[in-house]
């Protein structure tokens, strides 16, 4: 069954440490995303990688890394630098980037929440 | 920079109403604008993309770049319709879609 895992489900974690989001296609997609998701705010772009080993910085990327060392994976780190950590995180990946019509296939996020 | 404003954070209507969920953007290129859906327990995903010119469960949209709006509509609205409805709009030169903040459409019976 093809589609995007997005583990875990729900993440907790102390002030101060660095957490880990998992996100796994088998979609053979080339471009994957990281949103951040709020209340009242939409979905707000962190990070994308359009080819593996390639990304760029979303509308707020601070306080967030990325990395694609493989097609199928890009984890996105939530550091301590981030001062407002606590949300819902969704992961989607689009077959090729830069082709508009392509529609982006979603993750079942992450809940993170701050102890 | 692009935006998207999607001014009710709630809707709800009756069951057979008609149902208008409104997107309005900003963007000095050419817009290529899409509207997600997220039913309840589900993930989100594409329901229609102006490009297309279709129509989807029922539900379409007309991109009116004199008012810059991509509105969503339905004649007749299901209580299966319920969800949360998202505005996007794709940049060509940022190669992203910037989201709306979402529009929770509740069809009561």
């Amino acid at each position: 069954d093809g589609g995007i895992t997005q583990s875990p489900k729900y993440l907790f974690r102390k002030e101060g440490q660095n957490v880990t989001l998992s996100c796994e296609q088998n979609l053979n997609h080339d471009a994957m995303y990281w949103y951040r998701q709020d209340p009242g705010q939409g979905l707000r772009l962190i990070y994308y990688s359009q080819i593996v080993n390639d990304f760029q910085k979303g509308d707020i990327a601070e306080g967030y890394s990325v990395s694609r060392e493989k097609k199928e994976s890009f984890p996105l780190t939530v550091t301590s630098a981030q001062k407002n950590p606590t949300a819902f995180y969704l992961c989607a990946s689009t077959a090729a980037a830069g082709i508009s019509n392509q529609p982006q296939h979603f993750g079942d996020g992450t809940r993170l929440s701050i102890l | 920079a692009q935006r998207v404003t999607q001014p009710e954070k709630l809707l709800s209507v009756f069951k057979g109403a008609p149902v208008e969920l409104k997107c309005n953007y900003s963007y000095s290129g050419s817009p290529e604008l899409f509207w997600y859906v997220q039913y309840s327990r589900q993930r989100l995903q594409l329901l229609l993309r102006h490009i297309s010119r279709e129509s989807i469960k029922g539900f379409t949209a007309d991109l009116n770049k004199g008012e810059t709006s991509f509105h969503l509509k339905k004649p007749f609205a299901q209580e299966e319709d319920s969800a949360m409805y998202y505005c996007a709009l794709y940049s060509g030169s940022a190669r992203q879609l910037t989201f709306g903040s979402g529009t929770q459409l509740t069809v009561l019976p």
